[in-house]
């Protein structure tokens, strides 16, 4: 089966840290892009940042950039998002989405985890 | 970057009627704007790629069209579990955006 499983949420305080991991199953990890994306609680989604297949290529939204660090380690099926400086805005569910690439179309998210909530607060 | 707008924000609609959902960008995004499907506790689903392309079990009383800046999810004829909140999302430049959603109620 494919999936994907996301842990490492939990509560935080204001500008405190958290990792969060993503290990994947069921499909060959190292062939496919990957994505975060949150949802704040009873709000829409944001897309968060992107990582190619060997790394090389990183994207973030503005609202992380400099914040947040993605990474992934193919030996391990894994994908990870190191938050620093956490601010309340920050609270979200935060899911690993599967970039489709060259199955449907580029950054079309076609396989999401289960999300790990995130809430920062004092 | 892009700002996708959808409309309504809250659709009240009965199981069979059929359904239109508008999603505006506010630059050209060619075809390249996705729809997503988000029921309740769960994560999202994808339905439609590149403006037209139903994903792989998406039936197919779901439908996309569009170009440029205006794009539509049509349901033909809604099924109980159609009623969610969908949402659209571009991959034309960075940083990716989605739209803020519309709920399809009953």
């Amino acid at each position: 089966e494919v999936q994907l499983v996301e842990s490492g949420g939990g509560l935080v305080q204001p500008g405190g840290s958290l990792r969060l991991s993503c290990v994947a199953s069921g499909f060959t990890f190292s062939t496919y892009r990957m994505n975060w994306v949150r949802q704040a609680p009873g709000k829409g989604l944001e897309w968060v940042s992107y990582i190619t297949t060997g790394s090389d290529d990183i994207q973030y939204a503005d609202s992380v950039k400099g914040r947040f660090t993605i990474s992934r380690d193919n030996a391990q099926n894994s994908v990870f998002l190191q938050m620093n400086s956490l601010r309340d805005e920050d609270t979200a569910v935060y899911y690993c989405a599967r970039d489709s690439s060259g199955t449907y179309s580029y950054h079309a998210f076609d396989i999401w985890g289960h999300g790990t909530l995130v809430t920062v607060s004092s | 970057e892009v700002i996708l707008t959808q409309s309504p924000a809250t659709l009240s609609l009965s199981p069979g009627q059929g359904v239109s959902l508008s999603c505006r960008a506010s630059q050209s995004v060619g075809s390249y704007l996705h729809w997503y499907q988000q029921k309740p506790g769960q994560a999202p689903r994808l339905l439609i790629y590149d403006a037209s392309n139903r994903a792989t079990g998406v039936p197919a009383r779901f439908s996309g069209s569009g170009s440029g800046t205006d794009f539509f999810l049509t349901i033909s004829r809604l099924e109980p579990e159609d009623f969610a909140v969908y949402y659209c999302q571009h991959r034309a430049v960075w940083p990716l955006t989605f739209g803020q959603g519309t709920k399809v109620e009953i």
